[in-house]
């Protein structure tokens, strides 16, 4: 595997389920970036990890809870999700020693469908 | 805070030049970048702009006018592969943050 990697790339899920979506790192950067795509809004930058500390949450929901368990790998718990949390997430990683790279590697996305 | 605008939606036809546009309303950046997304798929990045002025990258290019906030992405000789989504984005210098813009979807046409 080289580059971001991003699973599952699909998802549907009920406002009552629990999921997780994972992303792998595979250049060995020491930041990692979840974010948020909806249609026709750019992209929202939901949470940071730099060196496996979270450096910024970006008023994200409680029903979004990442974990970061090493500076390779990167995951968004989902839980109760609303209907508009349905959008394509987006892990990306950079090295970077403060956390927003100019120089971002993207994974494929994870679309998630919340019914 | 940081905001930067596009043009929702370009066209053009094979083997011309587009321009793309990105105005921002900002309290201070490190420099400008662009990222190119296609269709389902991931967004990757193609410049950045540090200083004023233009870069150039083989058939794309890129510009920065700090006085004038504003930038651009010149796209030549455009291939049907150029269609996708093109996002500049700024980091911000008090957050730290990469800031996108709103995004242009380009579709180049035979």
């Amino acid at each position: 595997e080289t580059g971001v990697t991003q699973t599952p790339r699909h998802l549907v899920m009920g406002m009552t389920n629990k999921k997780s979506l994972k992303c792998e790192q595979h250049l060995g950067h020491n930041a990692m970036y979840w974010y948020k795509q909806s249609a026709k809004k750019p992209l929202e930058l939901m949470f940071v990890y730099n060196f496996k500390e979270q450096t910024e949450n970006n008023s994200v929901p409680s029903r979004f809870s990442p974990e970061c368990p090493n500076s390779s790998h990167l995951f968004l718990h989902l839980h109760t999700l609303q209907p508009e949390d349905s959008a394509l997430y987006l892990c990306a990683s950079s090295q970077d020693g403060q956390g927003g790279s100019y120089e971002q590697y993207f994974g494929p996305g994870t679309r998630l469908t919340v019914t | 805070g940081q905001s930067l605008e596009q043009p929702s939606e370009v066209t053009a036809v094979e083997g011309a030049i587009v321009q793309i546009n990105c105005t921002y309303q900002t309290s201070g950046f490190y420099g400008l970048s662009w990222y190119q997304q296609h269709d389902g798929g991931a967004p990757t990045f193609l410049s950045y702009n540090a200083l004023d002025g233009l870069e150039e990258t083989g058939r794309f290019s890129s510009f920065l006018s700090r006085s004038d906030s504003y930038g651009y992405l010149l796209l030549q000789e455009l291939q049907m592969k150029d269609s996708a989504s093109y996002f500049c984005a700024v980091r911000d210098q008090d957050t730290d943050k990469l800031i996108f813009g709103t995004g242009t979807r380009l579709q180049v046409f035979p």
